[in-house]
């Protein structure tokens, strides 16, 4: 079975662009979330979409943006890039929403870089 | 509020000695316990995870984990470390209640190195 997949694996843009990230979950899977990792650091939650629906967001300002397809698939947005943008975006997939102790299965990421 | 501390950035073993990986967690609700692994260029792996079952959980690739809730801990072992365990950990809450299980938090993780 395909895992999560995601694409670009690699973009550079500049400050000031917009960028869109894609995901497609693993088969079954209903829920998508995105993380940043910033180079050295841990994943930080951004979004959390269940059956198209917002579940959850993280502190991050409105430059950022996603939503969800009826094929659960995923697009992640950032407007007005900062050179603080640059990071690795993560996608994950789980079954359901909120589930005690649900796993979510991540895809390779995309990295960006804003110069 | 729930928040995870990896109490080791970096951490070196010879291949063959033990590993010892550490994690403490703060939950407000009874919460789920993570070890993810991330090597160079890859994505995050599931090792293992706790959901209130058994205090000792095992893994993948020989690692386990147990946990303490009297110290708040989620410490990561394994006995014999393997040159192919070089990678970065991360220790990862989520929260079982309270509405704000769907989001995991994660370490700032631990740098694995095993030298030959």
């Amino acid at each position: 079975d395909a895992g999560v997949t995601q694409s670009p694996t690699h973009l550079i843009k500049t400050r000031g662009q917009q960028v869109t990230l894609r995901c497609s979950p693993i088969s079954g899977h209903k829920s998508v979330s995105w993380y940043q990792q910033v180079l050295g650091q841990g994943p930080q939650f951004i979004f959390q979409y269940y059956e198209k629906e917002e579940r959850g967001r993280g502190n991050f300002p409105d430059r950022f943006s996603a939503r969800q397809f009826p094929n659960y698939s995923s697009e992640l947005n950032v407007n007005a890039l900062l050179l603080g943008d640059s990071a690795l975006y993560l996608c994950a997939s789980s079954l359901g929403a909120s589930g005690r102790g649900e796993t979510q299965y991540f895809g390779p990421g995309t990295r960006l870089l804003v110069l | 509020a729930q928040s995870v501390t990896q109490l080791d950035s970096h951490v070196s073993v010879s291949e063959g000695t033990p590993v010892l990986l550490r994690c403490n967690y703060s939950s407000s609700y009874s919460p789920s316990l993570f070890w993810y692994v991330q090597h160079p260029n890859k994505g995050l792996q599931l090792l293992l995870k706790y959901t209130s079952a058994a205090t000792l959980v095992k893994g993948i690739n020989g690692f386990e984990a147990e946990f303490k809730k009297s110290e708040t801990s989620f410490h990561l072992t394994k006995p014999s470390a393997h040159m192919s365990d070089a990678a970065e950990y991360f220790c990862v809450v989520s929260e079982g209640g309270g509405g704000s299980n769907y989001k995991l938090t994660f370490g700032k993780g631990t740098l694995l190195t095993v030298n030959p």
